[in-house]
């Protein structure tokens, strides 16, 4: 069955841009996260959906990141203002329900702030 | 919540075993001990999950001593394609959810 997916799978922005990254969940999965990961490092965590309720915002780096997710299907990720700093891999994960679940991972958007 | 100590990166030739120790002395009584493995350009995947003893599945092993305190994946037989980063987690129920922690993983090169 099909995977996470996400859009772009690479964008390129100049720095002080906004920029709209999009995350399709595997059908059925309640819960939804995004991660950034740089350049050789591990995944750290941005914020996680479950179904309708409020979502858990605590990595957010800053307020110029939000996230947005329509019931229990597309998400997407905006980060306004651009910064050199956010260039990196922005990876969404979903999973069936909460707990101790496998979380899915999507391929990755990569994002490069010139 | 608990932190993860692994090695940076390992060594090994096909055929062999791989074991990869994992740290994490801190573990609460409610965390699941996770492995991911990530090739380049892709997201993670899931691996094994064990809360104590030994776990096996089609892919790997994990052994977890009784104190917790630590874990092990074993790799047995590894191939070329087994080459990634392999990132041990502790899964902590936070908030009514699974919040991993990713640290920056072991690097696995296996040679011919």
């Amino acid at each position: 069955g099909a995977g996470v997916s996400q859009s772009p799978s690479n964008k390129v922005t100049e720095k002080g841009k906004d920029v709209e990254l999009r995350c399709d969940p595997i059908s059925g999965h309640t819960a939804l996260y995004w991660y950034r990961q740089r350049l050789g490092q591990g995944l750290e965590f941005l914020i996680y959906f479950q179904g309708n309720s409020a979502p858990d915002k605590s990595g957010l780096p800053s307020d110029r990141f939000s996230a947005e997710r329509t019931g229990e299907s597309v998400s997407t990720l905006t980060i306004q203002r651009t910064q050199q700093e956010d260039s990196a891999v922005y990876l969404c994960a979903s999973s069936p329900q909460t707990g101790d679940d496998e979380q899915f991972f999507g391929p990755g958007t990569r994002l490069t702030v010139l | 919540l608990a932190k993860t100590t692994q090695p940076i990166s390992m060594d090994s030739y096909e055929g062999q075993e791989v074991n990869i120790t994992c740290s994490h002395n801190n573990i609460a009584t409610n965390d699941y001990i996770t492995w991911y493995q990530q090739f380049p350009s892709q997201g993670p995947r899931f691996i094994i999950q064990g809360y104590k003893t030994k776990v096996t599945n089609e892919v790997a092993s994990l052994f977890i001593p009784a104190d917790r305190k630590s874990s092990t994946l074993s790799l047995p037989r590894v191939s070329l394609s087994d080459t990634a980063v392999y990132y041990c987690l502790v899964a902590t129920l936070s908030g009514g959810y699974n919040k991993l922690i990713f640290g920056a993983g072991t690097r696995l090169a296996v040679h011919p």
